[in-house]
């Protein structure tokens, strides 16, 4: 069955542009986490959902934020980028919350500039 | 403040021996921990994982080790091979508050396998 797909792949913005990422799960889960990957802090969690409600969130700024659509497809979106903002996002699935299945989709690089 | 470290941001090892790598983390409220292994331009796979109340779990080459005491653990790869270079990250979590998860990683180990 078709893994995780995080779209786009590569994306490179300019700070204060905003920016839209998006991860399908695999097919039949129902719970999508995104991550933050960047050099030495290693993967730091911003926000779980599961059946369309987001069930937590990390400790990030506003200007991060996401939503699952009734399909359980989920879109992270971050405004007012900052150089700070350069990483790797990967998205994560699972059968429901609380699963701790996971797998994990091949991120995207988003490079603020 | 990071609750899951990894202090060794790379390990170098021969193919064939034993390849340890460790895990500190300071929240008693952890109960169980997972190891991930990633390669480049792909997002991390799961590899192994422990709850507290063990101490050691195997699976083929690899074994996770849970010093509960110390909040240490460690995973080891035996024999190491050439396809297990790539970077290991430890993860931590607590018991699901209201089916919410949220998996606590560590910085990552960029382990080399030298043939």
């Amino acid at each position: 069955k078709a893994g995780v797909t995080q779209t786009p792949r590569y994306l490179i913005k300019t700070r204060g542009q905003q920016v839209t990422l998006s991860c399908s799960p695999i097919s039949g889960h129902r719970s999508v986490s995104w991550y933050q990957q960047t050099p030495g802090q290693g993967l730091q969690f911003l926000f779980e959902y599961f059946s369309e409600t987001q069930r937590n969130k990390g400790n990030f700024p506003g200007r991060f934020s996401g939503r699952q659509f009734s399909n359980s497809r989920s879109e992270m979106n971050v405004s007012t980028l900052e150089l700070g903002d350069s990483a790797l996002y990967l998205c994560a699935s699972s059968l429901q919350a609380g699963s701790y299945g996971y797998t994990f989709g091949s991120g995207t690089r988003l490079t603020v500039v | 403040d990071q609750q899951v470290k990894q202090n060794s941001p790379s390990l170098s090892v021969q193919e064939g021996r034993i390849s340890i790598l460790n895990c500190d983390y300071t929240n008693s409220m952890f109960d169980y921990f997972l190891w991930y292994k990633k390669y480049p331009a792909e997002g991390p796979t799961f590899l192994i994982s422990i709850s507290s109340i063990k101490d050691k779990n195997e699976d083929g080459r690899f074994t996770v080790f849970l010093n509960k005491s110390a909040k240490h653990l460690s995973l080891h790869i035996v024999p190491s091979q050439p396809g297990d270079s790539a970077v290991y990250f430890c993860a931590a979590s607590m018991i699901p508050i209201q089916g919410a998860q949220k998996l606590v990683f560590g910085q990552g180990t960029r382990l080399t396998i030298n043939p």
